[in-house]
């Protein structure tokens, strides 16, 4: 079992629309999660960080964890064609931060 | 220079080679990072430093070697490797490797073609 699974994608949505990540992982003493944006050609880049249970907004952007089931999912509002990238899900265990293959999202104009 | 910072930014080398990768970050953390990220595929560890000293060794084979002369440089010395170490190879770094709620900040990324 892979330790931290993403929804295959690519998804593509219109702008202006949300776009719906996903993303599941298997240690369930997991204490910390992170959402890290990567552009075609570029390095990863941290958009947005989670440790609590429930919901939580930087701007577009709006993590939401749980624990329980073992769920991250990072919503993103008003999709814009510069949110076109590889979206990133990081767990992080006991030393060490493990990531998913990543979600391709495409906003179409 | 801010951030974290990585040179050369492309390399191509011949399986025969000796090459070294260099990252340097100006965040003033304490722990540093390798990881390869191979087409399609997660990222993946490579090396942990935590103070200067190696905390994880992810299985790299010993055609990677990793040198840490102190917390805000770290390098990535290569030889005879094989066309399938072809990836891009990123630096990151943290306040310290440990802690749950470390955030870890990436540099740009070596882009390296093994022929």
């Amino acid at each position: 079992q892979k330790e931290v699974e993403q929804n295959s994608g690519p998804l593509s949505v219109p702008e202006g629309a949300i776009a719906s990540l996903n993303c599941t992982y298997s240690d369930r003493g997991s204490q910390s999660f992170f959402w890290y944006r990567q552009y075609s050609g570029k390095s990863p880049e941290l958009i947005m960080s989670i440790y609590s249970n429930g919901d939580k907004e930087d701007g577009r952007f709006t993590a939401q964890l749980n624990k329980a089931s073992q769920y991250v999912s990072l919503l993103i509002r008003d999709s814009q064609p510069s949110d076109s990238a590889t979206y990133l899900c990081a767990v992080r265990g006991d030393y060490k931060l493990s990531f998913g293959a990543g979600t391709t999202v495409t906003v179409r104009a | 220079e801010t951030g974290v910072t990585q040179t050369p930014r492309h390399l191509v080398m011949g399986m025969t080679n000796k090459k070294s990768l260099k990252c340097e970050q100006h965040l003033g953390h304490n722990a540093m990072y390798w990881y390869k990220q191979s087409a399609k595929k997660p990222l993946e560890l490579m090396f942990v430093y935590n103070f200067k000293e190696q905390t994880e060794n992810n299985s790299v084979p010993s055609r990677f070697s990793p040198e840490c002369p102190n917390s805000s440089h770290l390098f990535l010395h290569l030889h005879t490797l094989q066309p399938e170490d072809s990836a891009l190879y990123l630096c990151a770094s943290s306040q310290v490797a440990m802690s749950s709620y470390n955030e870890q900040f990436f540099g740009p990324g070596t882009r390296l073609t093994v022929l």
